[in-house]
Protein backbone atom coordinates (compact mmCIF):
# COMPACT_ATOMS: atom_id res chain seq x y z
CA UNK A 1 0.00 0.00 0.00
CA UNK A 2 1.89 3.02 -1.05
CA UNK A 3 -0.92 5.99 0.11
CA UNK A 4 -0.45 8.55 -2.34
CA UNK A 5 2.25 8.99 -4.48
CA UNK A 6 3.15 12.41 -6.62
CA UNK A 7 5.70 12.91 -9.75
CA UNK A 8 8.25 14.26 -10.67
CA UNK A 9 9.38 14.95 -7.36
CA UNK A 10 10.84 17.92 -8.58
CA UNK A 11 10.72 20.23 -11.87
CA UNK A 12 12.02 23.45 -13.51
CA UNK A 13 9.78 25.34 -16.15
CA UNK A 14 9.94 28.22 -18.41
CA UNK A 15 7.32 30.82 -18.75
CA UNK A 16 5.24 29.51 -20.64
CA UNK A 17 5.40 26.10 -20.83
CA UNK A 18 2.96 23.32 -19.53
CA UNK A 19 3.21 20.59 -17.91
CA UNK A 20 1.12 17.92 -15.73
CA UNK A 21 2.11 17.01 -12.52
CA UNK A 22 0.70 13.40 -11.39
CA UNK A 23 -0.98 11.95 -8.01
CA UNK A 24 -2.20 8.56 -7.05
CA UNK A 25 -4.04 6.68 -4.58
CA UNK A 26 -4.05 3.44 -3.98
CA UNK A 27 -6.41 3.38 -0.83
CA UNK A 28 -9.80 3.01 -2.78
CA UNK A 29 -10.50 6.75 -1.40
CA UNK A 30 -13.20 9.13 -2.50
CA UNK A 31 -11.95 12.59 -2.37
CA UNK A 32 -8.80 13.89 -3.49
CA UNK A 33 -7.13 17.47 -3.41
CA UNK A 34 -4.56 19.68 -4.82
CA UNK A 35 -2.74 22.45 -2.36
CA UNK A 36 0.16 24.61 -3.01
CA UNK A 37 2.34 25.72 -0.13
CA UNK A 38 4.25 29.08 -0.06
CA UNK A 39 6.50 30.58 2.54
CA UNK A 40 3.86 31.80 5.48
CA UNK A 41 1.28 30.85 4.05
CA UNK A 42 0.27 27.68 4.91
CA UNK A 43 -1.43 25.02 2.50
CA UNK A 44 -4.35 26.33 0.24
CA UNK A 45 -6.72 24.39 -1.89
CA UNK A 46 -6.09 24.71 -6.00
CA UNK A 47 -9.13 22.34 -6.85
CA UNK A 48 -10.48 19.12 -5.56
CA UNK A 49 -12.68 16.06 -6.58
CA UNK A 50 -15.21 14.37 -4.67
CA UNK A 51 -15.51 11.20 -7.28
CA UNK A 52 -14.25 10.53 -10.58
CA UNK A 53 -15.59 12.52 -13.14
CA UNK A 54 -16.63 14.68 -10.43
CA UNK A 55 -14.33 18.58 -9.95
CA UNK A 56 -14.57 21.90 -8.38
CA UNK A 57 -12.51 24.78 -7.74
CA UNK A 58 -10.93 25.63 -4.35
CA UNK A 59 -9.55 28.66 -3.23
CA UNK A 60 -6.63 29.31 -6.00
CA UNK A 61 -7.92 27.63 -9.29
CA UNK A 62 -7.06 30.29 -11.53
CA UNK A 63 -3.86 28.59 -13.69
CA UNK A 64 -4.48 25.23 -13.16
CA UNK A 65 -6.90 22.21 -14.89
CA UNK A 66 -7.86 18.82 -13.26
CA UNK A 67 -9.63 15.88 -14.79
CA UNK A 68 -10.66 12.70 -12.22
CA UNK A 69 -10.91 9.96 -15.13
CA UNK A 70 -10.50 7.34 -12.46
CA UNK A 71 -10.45 6.58 -8.36
CA UNK A 72 -6.93 6.37 -8.72
CA UNK A 73 -5.83 9.27 -10.36
CA UNK A 74 -6.04 13.21 -10.10
CA UNK A 75 -3.88 14.95 -12.36
CA UNK A 76 -3.27 18.70 -11.84
CA UNK A 77 -2.29 20.31 -15.24
CA UNK A 78 -0.71 24.03 -15.68
CA UNK A 79 -1.17 25.17 -19.22
CA UNK A 80 0.82 27.94 -19.47
CA UNK A 81 3.35 28.61 -16.41
CA UNK A 82 4.03 31.46 -14.71
CA UNK A 83 6.66 32.26 -12.48
CA UNK A 84 3.88 32.88 -9.45
CA UNK A 85 3.52 29.07 -9.84
CA UNK A 86 6.46 28.52 -8.28
CA UNK A 87 5.65 26.43 -5.30
CA UNK A 88 5.52 23.04 -3.41
CA UNK A 89 2.00 21.13 -4.59
CA UNK A 90 0.94 18.63 -2.37
CA UNK A 91 -2.12 15.86 -3.57
CA UNK A 92 -3.93 14.45 -0.88
CA UNK A 93 -6.87 11.81 -0.80
CA UNK A 94 -9.24 11.08 1.68
CA UNK A 95 -12.48 8.85 2.77
CA UNK A 96 -15.04 10.15 4.44
CA UNK A 97 -17.00 7.92 7.20
CA UNK A 98 -20.53 8.27 8.47
CA UNK A 99 -21.19 11.47 10.93
CA UNK A 100 -19.15 14.16 8.66
CA UNK A 101 -15.86 12.29 9.66
CA UNK A 102 -12.96 13.21 7.04
CA UNK A 103 -9.57 12.48 7.08
CA UNK A 104 -6.85 13.85 4.58
CA UNK A 105 -3.43 12.07 3.72
CA UNK A 106 -0.70 13.68 1.49
CA UNK A 107 1.78 12.91 -1.27
CA UNK A 108 5.16 13.90 -0.28
CA UNK A 109 4.71 16.95 -2.89
CA UNK A 110 6.11 18.23 -5.96
CA UNK A 111 8.70 21.56 -6.17
CA UNK A 112 7.95 23.19 -8.81
CA UNK A 113 10.34 26.45 -10.21
CA UNK A 114 9.00 28.63 -12.39
CA UNK A 115 11.53 31.04 -14.21
CA UNK B 1 -15.01 31.84 3.24
CA UNK B 2 -13.42 29.64 6.49
CA UNK B 3 -10.91 31.78 7.86
CA UNK B 4 -8.20 29.65 10.18
CA UNK B 5 -5.98 31.73 12.44
CA UNK B 6 -2.89 30.06 14.15
CA UNK B 7 -1.00 30.88 16.97
CA UNK B 8 1.47 31.21 17.90
CA UNK B 9 3.42 31.34 14.70
CA UNK B 10 6.78 29.92 15.96
CA UNK B 11 8.02 28.93 19.12
CA UNK B 12 11.79 28.27 20.65
CA UNK B 13 11.66 25.61 23.41
CA UNK B 14 13.95 23.76 25.68
CA UNK B 15 13.99 19.87 25.77
CA UNK B 16 11.24 18.70 28.13
CA UNK B 17 9.18 21.69 28.36
CA UNK B 18 5.50 21.29 27.27
CA UNK B 19 4.20 23.37 23.93
CA UNK B 20 0.66 24.43 23.19
CA UNK B 21 -0.82 25.99 19.95
CA UNK B 22 -4.28 26.81 19.14
CA UNK B 23 -6.31 27.32 15.89
CA UNK B 24 -9.65 29.42 16.39
CA UNK B 25 -11.97 29.45 12.94
CA UNK B 26 -14.47 32.70 11.52
CA UNK B 27 -17.25 29.68 11.16
CA UNK B 28 -17.81 26.13 12.70
CA UNK B 29 -16.18 22.67 11.56
CA UNK B 30 -16.80 19.58 11.65
CA UNK B 31 -13.95 18.03 11.46
CA UNK B 32 -10.11 19.23 13.18
CA UNK B 33 -7.12 17.54 12.00
CA UNK B 34 -3.14 18.44 13.52
CA UNK B 35 -0.73 17.89 10.93
CA UNK B 36 3.07 17.53 11.24
CA UNK B 37 5.01 18.35 8.57
CA UNK B 38 8.91 17.89 8.16
CA UNK B 39 11.37 19.65 6.04
CA UNK B 40 10.97 18.65 2.16
CA UNK B 41 7.91 16.26 3.38
CA UNK B 42 4.34 16.75 3.42
CA UNK B 43 2.40 16.64 5.94
CA UNK B 44 1.60 13.52 8.20
CA UNK B 45 -1.54 13.60 10.34
CA UNK B 46 -0.88 12.91 14.08
CA UNK B 47 -4.63 13.57 15.28
CA UNK B 48 -8.34 14.05 14.21
CA UNK B 49 -11.37 14.94 16.04
CA UNK B 50 -14.85 14.45 14.89
CA UNK B 51 -17.18 15.72 17.83
CA UNK B 52 -17.79 19.17 19.47
CA UNK B 53 -15.68 19.03 22.98
CA UNK B 54 -13.65 15.86 22.38
CA UNK B 55 -10.32 15.21 23.79
CA UNK B 56 -8.09 12.68 21.97
CA UNK B 57 -4.36 11.62 22.42
CA UNK B 58 -1.60 10.33 20.98
CA UNK B 59 1.26 9.33 22.53
CA UNK B 60 2.69 13.30 23.81
CA UNK B 61 -0.14 14.83 21.64
CA UNK B 62 -3.10 16.01 23.21
CA UNK B 63 -5.81 17.94 20.95
CA UNK B 64 -9.16 19.07 21.71
CA UNK B 65 -12.25 20.17 19.38
CA UNK B 66 -13.62 23.14 21.24
CA UNK B 67 -17.22 23.05 22.36
CA UNK B 68 -18.33 26.20 20.32
CA UNK B 69 -16.64 23.87 17.12
CA UNK B 70 -14.98 27.11 15.99
CA UNK B 71 -11.29 26.07 17.88
CA UNK B 72 -9.12 23.51 18.64
CA UNK B 73 -5.60 23.00 20.52
CA UNK B 74 -2.53 21.31 20.16
CA UNK B 75 -0.35 20.42 23.39
CA UNK B 76 2.64 18.15 23.63
CA UNK B 77 4.40 17.32 26.47
CA UNK B 78 7.45 16.70 27.44
CA UNK B 79 9.04 17.62 23.96
CA UNK B 80 12.23 15.96 22.91
CA UNK B 81 13.99 17.51 19.50
CA UNK B 82 12.30 15.30 16.89
CA UNK B 83 9.27 17.38 17.47
CA UNK B 84 11.21 20.23 15.59
CA UNK B 85 8.90 20.75 12.30
CA UNK B 86 6.01 23.17 11.72
CA UNK B 87 2.43 21.94 13.05
CA UNK B 88 -0.82 22.79 11.02
CA UNK B 89 -4.25 22.85 12.07
CA UNK B 90 -6.77 21.88 9.06
CA UNK B 91 -10.64 22.28 9.16
CA UNK B 92 -13.25 20.70 7.36
CA UNK B 93 -16.76 22.11 7.63
CA UNK B 94 -20.85 22.06 6.28
CA UNK B 95 -20.76 19.71 3.59
CA UNK B 96 -17.51 20.84 2.10
CA UNK B 97 -16.37 17.16 1.31
CA UNK B 98 -12.50 17.02 -0.09
CA UNK B 99 -11.92 20.55 1.32
CA UNK B 100 -9.53 21.12 4.07
CA UNK B 101 -8.92 24.77 5.37
CA UNK B 102 -5.35 25.46 6.61
CA UNK B 103 -3.99 27.52 9.51
CA UNK B 104 -0.85 29.71 8.77
CA UNK B 105 1.39 26.67 10.77
CA UNK B 106 3.58 27.67 14.15
CA UNK B 107 7.03 26.65 13.71
CA UNK B 108 8.57 24.46 16.79
CA UNK B 109 12.20 24.67 17.23
CA UNK B 110 13.65 22.52 20.44
CA UNK B 111 16.77 23.16 21.72
CA UNK B 112 18.82 20.17 23.22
Amino acid sequence: NAGVTQTPKFQVLKTGQSMTLQCAQDMNHEYMSWYRQDPGMGLRLIHYSVGAGITDQGEVPNGYNVSRSTTEDFPLRLLSAAPSQTSVYFCASSYFLAGAQETQYFGPGTRLLVL
Amino acid sequence: GQQLNQSPQSMFIQEGEDVSMNCTSSSIFNTWLWYKQDPGEGPVLLIALYKAGELTSNGRLTAQFGITRKDSFLNISASIPSDVGIYFCAGQGGTSYGKLTFGQGTILTVHP
